[in-house]
């Protein structure tokens, strides 16, 4: 029962590298999001997805890019590295668009550093 | 834009207590309130949700109430373990399907 995964768990990245973060779930969930959660601000979101095909910016999409080929994969793209994307990323699932009366499903978080 | 505080940042109690977590938010037009766990070095984990038409629900020594009116949910915890230590975060989701706000947390530590 794996629920949602992420990798990698740890990454430290140079200023200008990019890199993907992966997610995947196992639960047939139409929608997934990402998240960071940064010390003394919460979690805030990045990118949506209500269905494989549809993606929608967040919060803070600036700097990531992300896409949704399949229902499980939802996969999140650091374009051009820079120290202020370092955060802890979470990837989350649920059942319907939102979230709406359902609850929704966190991976363990991929811990990003760039230098 | 929708605000989500959650008050105390840290709290310390004994092992026993019963205690109560705040978590208050700018905009009543919520779907649902969740409270989350969260772990050092962990992910979330879904406590418990409360729809906007509810008032409280409860799971085992947990219960949250929400009053949307005012804007306030609080989670209950009774008899405190030291195993209920973690940081519990409050969300709500309102406006368009992909408005989860969160707060930004009660870190609980229970002493032995």
């Amino acid at each position: 029962n794996a629920g949602v995964t992420q990798t990698p768990k740890f990454q430290v990245l140079k200023t200008g590298q990019s890199m993907t973060l992966q997610c995947a779930q196992d639960m047939n969930h139409e929608y997934m999001s990402w998240y960071r959660q940064d010390p003394g601000m919460g979690l805030r979101l990045i990118h949506y997805s209500v269905g494989a095909g549809i993606t929608d910016q967040g919060e803070v999409p600036n700097g990531y890019n992300v896409s949704r080929s399949t229902t499980e994969d939802f996969p999140l793209r650091l374009l051009s590295a820079a120290p202020s994307q370092t955060s802890v990323y979470f990837c989350a699932s649920s059942p319907s668009t939102g979230g709406k009366g359902n609850t929704i499903y966190f991976g363990e978080g991929s811990w990003l550093t760039v230098v | 834009k929708q605000e989500v505080t959650q008050i105390p940042a840290a709290l310390s109690v004994p092992e026993g207590e019963n205690l109560v977590l705040n978590c208050s938010f700018t905009d009543s037009a919520i779907y649902n309130l969740q409270w989350f766990r969260q772990d050092p070095g962990k992910g979330l984990t879904s406590l418990l949700l409360i729809q906007s038409s509810q008032r409280e629900q409860t799971s085992g020594r947990l219960n949250a109430s929400l009053d949307k009116s005012s804007g306030r949910s609080t989670l209950y915890i009774a008899a405190s373990q030291p195993g209920d230590s973690a940081t519990y975060l409050c969300a709500v989701v309102g406006g368009t399907a992909s408005k989860l706000t969160f707060g930004t947390g009660t870190r609980l530590q229970v002493t032995l």
